[in-house]
């Protein structure tokens, strides 16, 4: 089943801050985290594992809360080169799922000067 | 490195034809590459999960003799869309991943236009 994200779109200044969620009914092995430009593929961003610990590079991080099937991406001081979709990829605990990633519906994430 | 490239780029053909896309691993050795479909403001949806010298595995839904798909080598798969129809036309993503590697490493995409 596809997670589910939120909000559904934001829109910046470049500075501020913002939160996305990634929800998912499903018990989870793993979280990504992708970055997609307009007609371009995704990028990747970070990836949290089950009992791992919380991830970040420079302004971005993320956590993964594997009792909630939760993961929330923080962007601070946003830049104009943070626009962009942003999709949350799942892999489930085990069974057939391993390896393969069911992605949320995105997140339009806007940053004006 | 793991760089991803997928041939070509764009494509347009008539209703009917075949079109192959390419899927390579410029830097390293894929031993499963993966297929999605996006369509225009939609998510990423997996068509089929291709590991290297065995049949894809197919997602739910997605008809394998319209969609094949061959991973030859360890650097190498082909999805070839089969007598393509307008409702094929779409933004056509691989992506690669190695032994012992979580990530997938994205292709740039392939955008097919069928008339």
């Amino acid at each position: 089943q596809q997670p589910v994200q939120s909000p559904q779109a934001v829109i910046l200044r470049e500075g501020e801050d913002a939160v996305i969620n990634c929800s998912s009914s499903k018990a989870l092995y793993s979280v990504h985290w992708y970055r997609q430009k307009h007609g371009e593929a995704p990028v990747f961003l970070m990836i949290l594992l089950k009992g791992g610990e919380q991830k970040g590079h420079d302004k971005i991080s993320a956590s993964f809360n594997e009792k909630k099937q939760q993961s929330s991406l923080y962007l601070t001081a946003s830049q104009l080169s943070y626009s962009g979709t942003y999709f949350c990829g799942t892999e489930g605990a085990g069974g057939t799922s391993y390896g393969k990633l069911t992605f949320g519906q995105g997140t339009i994430l806007t940053v004006h000067p | 490195g793991a760089v991803v490239s997928q041939h070509p780029s764009w494509v347009i053909c008539k209703s009917g034809t075949s079109v192959k896309i390419e899927c390579r691993s410029l830097d390293f050795q894929a031993t499963t590459m993966f297929w999605y479909r996006q369509f225009p403001k939609q998510s990423l949806m997996l068509m089929a999960t291709s590991n290297e010298g065995s049949k894809a595995t197919y997602e739910q839904g997605v008809e394998k003799d319209k969609f094949l798909i061959n991973h030859a080598s360890l650097t190498l798969s082909t999805l070839t869309v089969t007598s393509a129809h307008p409702e094929d036309s779409s933004f056509y993503i691989c992506s690669a991943t190695y032994r012992g590697q979580e990530t997938q490493y994205f292709g740039p995409g392939t955008r097919l236009l069928v008339l």
